[in-house]
């Protein structure tokens, strides 16, 4: 079975920490994403990667970051984490081939405080 | 610039109803469609995706939706909905460059 795997369902952070929030997928595929949901506007794009290194900004990356050290692994990281950052964050993979589907993880919930 | 709009943000069906989600792209070339559904505090799982060719697609849970060109719209459809589809359902549209657009998302109730 096809898996992407989030590393924490649920974290609380003060305002300010550092936070990471890892993604590890088993099916070997090129791309990986990160997205940001909240309620009435959908899925909105952070970043996502194409290749072991390689990242592009989505539509919303401001106070973001992201790592892709390996193929199978994609971080997000949070350099100072603001409240405004409160939201529930999936990560994503597929392969290159024309939009290829896209295969969730079960989401990590941020509360920011 | 690629969007899609989800016009409804909450429908309430009776069990056993049909059901129909809209779906409408803006995109410029031959679109990748997809539909995804979102159960409670779980991530999204693809329900059906349209590529190309019959423009009717079938999806899993009995779910299908219909590619119409001249109105830019992918509607998700069910013949009878159960007790179990209330979720929320989300229509994307995914592009050349493999980044995916996804709309505002619709939630579905199901009364008994």
């Amino acid at each position: 079975d096809v898996k992407v795997t989030q590393s924490s369902r649920y974290l609380v952070k003060r305002t300010g920490e550092k936070v990471f929030l890892e993604c590890v997928q088993d099916m070997d595929h090129e791309n990986m994403f990160w997205y940001r949901q909240d309620p009435g506007l959908g899925l909105r794009l952070i970043y996502f990667s194409y290749d072991v290194k390689m990242k592009e900004k989505g539509d919303i990356p401001e106070g973001y970051s992201v790592s892709r050290e390996k193929k199978e692994r994609f971080s997000l990281i949070l350099e100072s984490a603001s409240t405004n950052q409160t939201s529930m964050y999936l990560c994503a993979s597929s392969f290159t081939s024309a939009a290829g589907e896209l295969f969730f993880g079960e989401g990590s919930r941020l509360t920011v405080l | 610039a690629q969007s899609v709009t989800q016009p409804d943000i909450h429908i309430t069906v009776s069990e056993g109803a049909s059901l129909e989600l809209r779906c409408n792209y803006s995109y410029g070339a031959t679109p990748h469609l997809f539909w995804y559904v979102q159960s409670p505090g779980q991530g999204l799982q693809l329900l059906l995706k349209y590529f190309s060719g019959d423009t009717l697609v079938q999806g899993i849970k009995g779910f299908e939706a219909e590619f119409k060109r001249s109105q830019s719209s992918f509607n998700l459809r069910k013949p009878s909905v159960h007790w179990s589809d209330a979720a929320e359902y989300f229509c994307a549209v995914g592009d050349n460059f493999n980044k995916f657009y996804f709309g505002s998302g619709t939630k579905l109730n199901v009364k008994p």
